[in-house]
């Protein structure tokens, strides 16, 4: 079973329009998560990173909550716009002990394909 | 540029064949991911290499085998190809003790 759950799996929104994306994990000792945005054929690119003690974190129209009590996260895209068509993938890092670093296992969602509409 | 260079961008091959592919860094970055992204598919995680040493596993298979050099550059290679090993090839790199962790553009693989 995957230890990163996001939800819906694909999504249509009219341009201009918000929408949350969640993702769900179980991964266990928490470190991080990320969100990324990747567009069609190309490599995901880095929206946001969160630790255990931030709740939110913004990258301009894109807001990132995080509930670690209840191992939650959502993604907020805020007045929509067709270059947000892509799937956007939620990424969980497991920690190594007190080393939370770059070594520690990431799990993936398997992303939330977003279709901006004019 | 996401200071990630994967090369080449697009691939076309045989079954049967054996392919390599190439990933430098972004500068100061130790940690070097591999990923395979089949259509439609989530990313796979297939391995890690940290300072020229092999760091973490995943389901890589064992018709593919990588190496990471001392200028920090890696390369995966693929053997015995199949028309299911057709997918994209996305290499990440991090620093260590940094939580970035930034793609290259990937390389599509064709296996026909």
């Amino acid at each position: 079973k995957n230890q990163v759950e996001q939800s819906p799996q694909s999504l249509i929104i009219l341009e201009g329009k918000n929408c949350t994306l969640q993702c769900n994990y179980t991964v266990s000792p928490f470190s991080n998560l990320r969100w990324y945005k990747q567009d069609t054929g190309r490599g995901p690119v880095s929206l946001t990173i969160m630790t255990f003690s931030e709740n939110t974190k913004s990258n301009g129209r894109y807001t990132a909550t995080l509930d670690a009590d209840t191992k939650q996260s959502s993604l907020h895209i805020t007045a929509s716009q067709l270059s947000d068509s892509a799937s956007y993938i939620c990424v969980v890092s497991a920690s190594k002990g007190e080393t939370t670093d770059s070594w520690g296992k990431l799990q993936f969602g398997a992303g939330t394909q977003v279709v901006v509409t004019p | 540029d996401s200071g990630v260079t994967q090369t080449p961008k697009h691939l076309i091959t045989a079954t049967g064949q054996r392919v390599t592919l190439r990933c430098s860094p972004r500068s100061g970055d130790l940690s070097v991911y591999w990923y395979q992204q089949s259509l439609d598919q989530g990313l796979q995680f297939l391995i890690q290499y940290y300072n020229g040493e092999e760091r973490a596993k995943g389901n890589i298979l064992e018709r593919f085998s990588a190496q990471q050099f001392p200028d920090l550059h890696s390369e995966l290679n693929l053997s015995s190809l199949e028309l299911g090993d057709s997918a994209l090839y996305f290499c990440a790199s991090s620093a260590q003790g940094h939580y970035g962790y930034t793609f290259g553009s990937g390389t599509r693989l064709t296996v026909v």
